[in-house]
């Protein structure tokens, strides 16, 4: 039971376009969802978060959207850059408490490539 | 640097071993998770510790175990080890100190087993 789905496994994009990588989820208990990013051999790297009262977060040339009612989010990077070429996991917690506290259920990834 | 650091970064053991993994978390973190990743898989949790209780547990095999230690480090016990287990595991804190819960994760611990 994959409760956090990202359905592309990679997205290939040109350097200066817009990247835009998506995520879908089941569990209507999640209130809280981020963004990380991965390169070989390194540990995953916060990059962005929203919660679910937010329907847009912006930070730089980073910005998660949130459509609650169909259960999507997605981040979008403008303008992309080769050093943005990494594993994107797009996660989810149930802040509000429960024995769930805290805890991160991610996606699958999704390898971004950027171009020169 | 995220500031959580987890020993050893590799370790290659034979079938049917034991090891333990080691993290100690960021300065002020009270939650402690632990998760793996296995051949180009998302990261499935394994359990969460806070304050030195036991929080939540995911897939984690009877085989595996996990304590949290007064001075908050972390150690994941993985006993009768199988070709399978061959995965990194990832440790990540936070401190839930009601801003989100963004975890901070350490560099990972590469397990071969042989």
């Amino acid at each position: 039971d994959q409760q956090v789905k990202q359905n592309s496994p990679s997205l290939s994009v040109q350097e200066g376009r817009i990247s835009i990588l998506n995520c879908d989820y089941t569990n209507s208990m999640f209130d809280y969802f981020l963004w990380y990013k991965k390169y070989p051999a390194e540990g995953p790297t916060f990059l962005i978060s929203i919660s679910s009262i937010k329907d847009k977060n912006e930070d730089g040339r980073f910005t998660v959207f949130l459509n609650k009612s169909a259960k999507h989010l997605s981040l979008h990077i403008v303008p992309s850059q080769p050093g943005d070429s990494a594993v994107y996991f797009c996660a989810a917690s149930a802040f509000s408490g429960g024995t769930s506290y805290g805890k991160l259920t991610f996606g699958q990834g999704t390898i971004l490539t950027v171009h020169p | 640097d995220s500031g959580v650091t987890q020993t050893p970064k590799h370790l290659i053991t034979a079938t049917g071993q034991r090891v333990t993994l080691r993290c100690s978390p960021r300065s002020g973190d009270l939650s402690v998770y632990w998760y793996q990743q296995s051949l180009d898989q998302g990261l499935q949790f394994l359990i969460q510790y806070y304050n030195g209780e036991e929080r939540a547990k995911g897939n984690i095999l009877e085989r595996f175990s996990a304590q949290q230690f007064p001075d908050l480090h972390s150690e994941l016990n993985l006993s009768s080890l199988e070709l399978g287990d061959s995965a990194l595991y990832f440790c990540a804190s936070s401190d839930h100190r009601g801003s989100g819960t963004e975890a901070f994760f350490g560099q990972g611990t590469r397990l071969t087993v042989v």
